[in-house]
């Protein structure tokens, strides 16, 4: 099935330290969603972007839709040991369906 | 999770039994959708319900599964004659019905393992 591209596929860091991740597809997508999975639990959102070129915030994340509405980048600045677990970036193409096509995950590791 | 609750967590079947997985949306959510997720793999989207009506079930193998959204109880994701390659951990979602693109608010799923 179609997949979104992701990467870096894992990062090993030090607390402290800022974090960039990105996802890139071949399709347009409407809107774009980065949600973050702990061990045996399921994904919570913490981003959603609705319009190409929109830059949010939430706390310490950052997130941008890009331009060509193909591409989108979280970054997380100051990581702190809690900020460990699987990133995904997910699109979403409205219409519909309203189903969600999901990154290969960000597995981030974080040294205090 | 945003009060999406599934269960069971945890299933264990033999091959060629039957899996009842439940779920049960965000109070106020008429929108369901079932994911599949592989280890070490992101989520795979299955199929796509409203209240009594399936929506896209494109990403629903055709043979051995199906899914219910009834007007009353939960969402049943339902898998008969179970196979090894059916184990997986499976997600539940579910948004509201004001518009398209409304954010999807998942639950802590249930990890299926086929012996």
């Amino acid at each position: 099935g179609q997949q979104l591209n992701q990467s870096p596929q894992s990062m090993f860091i030090q607390e402290g330290e800022d974090v960039s991740m990105n996802c890139t597809s071949s399709s347009i997508f409407n809107t774009w969603l980065w949600y973050k999975q702990d061990p045996g639990e399921g994904p919570v959102l913490l981003i959603a972007l609705y319009k190409a070129g929109e830059l949010t915030s939430n706390g310490r994340l950052t997130a941008q839709f890009g331009i060509t509405r193909k591409d989108s980048f979280l970054n997380i600045s100051a990581s702190i040991p809690s900020d460990v677990g699987i990133y995904f970036c997910a699109g979403q193409g409205g219409g519909a369906t309203n189903k969600l096509i999901f990154g290969t995950g960000t597995l981030l590791a974080v040294q205090p | 999770n945003a009060g999406v609750m599934q269960n069971p967590r945890h299933l264990v079947r033999r091959r060629g039994q039957e899996a009842r997985l439940r779920c049960s949306p965000v109070k106020g959510h008429s929108h369901v959708y079932w994911y599949r997720q592989l280890p070490e793999e992101g989520l795979k989207f299955m199929v796509y319900l409203q209240k009594e009506n399936i929506i896209d079930e494109s990403g629903m193998p055709k043979e051995r599964f199906s899914a219910e959204f009834p007007k009353e109880g939960p969402s049943i994701l339902r898998i008969q004659q179970v196979v090894r390659g059916d184990s997986a951990a499976y997600f539940c979602a579910s948004s509201t019905n004001q518009g398209s693109n409304q954010p999807q608010h998942f639950g802590d799923g249930t990890r299926l393992s086929i012996l």
